[in-house]
């Protein structure tokens, strides 16, 4: 079975960039999250959705990110103009609502914003 | 919100003794708590959970032990060897309809040394 897929593994920006990251969760798995790692921190939850539903997105600055999963299936966190700030890891999970509450997490992006 | 703090930002044990990582929470609708492990380059992966209606765990050396009142977990390490070595992340949620939102705590750096 494969896993949570992301790309790209690396970013890196000027200021003021946009930038996109693609995820293709494991099939089958209906809820996917979009999580922040800063360096030396835990992830930080911005963003989840059941199906192509959002469930919470309290936590995605709005003004400037956006997340989508048009078909319940692959999604993709955009970055509309990237501030210094925004220099993390960004982590893509999944899960199967009906089994286990496990999350399966891909490799992650490595975001650089100069 | 959840706030979930990891009291021990780094841990350094000697090989064949045991290693502890403590956690506190806030919501006390929180029912589930997973930790996962990070190893050097690599993304998070689960390792054992442990859920409000039990207060002990083990999973062969894994041992994970839970205070509802005081509102803090713990996860065990026994007999540690060096392929311990990660960043351990604990991590609670309130499990709804939608599915379980985690939080997660700032994550702790344990050094397995020989």
């Amino acid at each position: 079975e494969a896993g949570v897929t992301q790309s790209p593994r690396y970013a890196v920006l000027q200021e003021g960039q946009a930038v996109s990251f693609w995820c293709d969760p494991i099939s089958g798995h209906d809820t996917l999250y979009w999580y922040q790692q800063p360096r030396d921190q835990g992830p930080q939850l911005l963003v989840y959705f059941r199906d192509e539903a959002v469930i919470d997105n309290s936590q995605l600055p709005s003004d400037r990110f956006s997340a989508v999963r048009p078909k319940g299936t692959n999604s993709t966190l955009k970055i509309q103009s990237a501030k210094q700030g925004d220099t993390a890891t960004y982590l893509c999970a999944s899960r199967s609502l009906g089994s286990a509450e496990t999350l399966y997490f891909g490799s992650g992006t490595r975001l650089t914003v100069l | 919100g959840e706030k979930v703090e990891q009291h021990e930002s780094t841990l350094s044990v000697r090989e064949g003794d045991s290693a502890v990582i403590n956690c506190t929470y806030t919501d006390t609708a929180s029912s589930y708590f997973p930790w996962y492990k990070q190893e050097a380059g690599k993304s998070l992966h689960f390792v054992i959970d442990i859920r409000s209606n039990v207060d002990r765990k083990q999973s062969q050396r894994l041992i994970v032990l839970l205070d509802k009142k005081a509102k803090r977990f713990s996860l065990h390490i026994t007999a540690t060897q060096p392929e311990d070595s990660a960043i351990y992340f604990c991590a609670a949620s309130s499990n709804n309809n939608a599915g379980a939102k985690l939080t997660f705590g700032g994550g702790t750096r344990l050094t397995v040394r020989p």
